[in-house]
């Protein structure tokens, strides 16, 4: 099983509210992704980093800022929550071509 | 027209049946496919790496991949209640980053 953590595993905020989503992994992985997920739908994948100090956007825009500060630490921010935020966020880091997914964060922004 | 479409599910079927899924793809310079099983309230997990066209077995379950027509899929022999999850296919080139199908559904009936 991956050694990958995410806190909280649930999330219910108001509109406006500031949110930090945690992720962690404790296999020195340098590469580092966050996805969105929606019902049916396929994971999208909003950032990702290839090692410390390093970040991109992905493929879904979206409004959420991270930081990688730290190889084993890939935090996920949202400054002002808002309903169309509400979805499974899902933190994941690689080696090769094999990625280790997070049990997820599941956000519902009121 | 999506890059990666996958059979929507869901699909229902009794203990002991055999289980096709199957995913068709547009971008031909995918060269490496992969499937991922992702049980309730859990993140994914690689449950098969392919990168050539043909089959590849891995106890109860086999991966195929028909590069000419675009086309992969997974066999479940034997299915059983614990099989129940949600499938997603993914593929990558050999530069980009991982495209994931929105997944199917299964459900394997005692």
């Amino acid at each position: 099983e991956a050694d990958i953590y995410q806190t909280p595993r649930y999330l219910v905020i108001g509109t406006g509210k500031k949110i930090t989503l945690e992720c962690s992994q404790t296999m020195g992985h340098d590469k580092m992704y966050w996805y969105q997920q929606d019902p049916g739908m396929e994971l999208h994948l909003i950032h990702y980093s290839y090692g410390v100090n390093s970040t991109e956007k992905g493929d879904l825009s979206s409004e959420s800022t991270v930081s990688r500060i730290r190889t084993e630490h890939f935090p996920l921010t949202l400054e002002s929550a808002r309903p169309s935020h509400t979805s499974q966020y899902l933190c994941a880091s690689s080696v090769g071509d094999t990625q280790y997914f997070g049990p997820g964060t599941r956000l519902t922004v009121l | 027209q999506k890059e990666v479409e996958q059979d929507p599910g869901p699909l229902s079927v009794p203990e002991g049946a055999i289980v096709s899924l199957n995913c068709t793809y547009s971008n031909s310079a995918f060269q490496y496919f992969m499937w991922y099983r992702q049980y309730s309230r859990k993140g994914p997990e690689l449950l098969m790496y392919t990168y050539s066209s043909g089959n590849k077995e891995d106890g109860r379950f086999t991966a195929q991949v028909d590069k000419s027509s675009k086309y992969i899929s997974l066999f479940i022999r034997d299915s059983q209640p614990s099989d129940s999850a949600t499938y997603l296919c993914a593929m990558k080139t050999s530069y980009d980053k991982v495209i994931f199908g929105p997944g199917t559904s299964l459900s394997v009936i005692p």
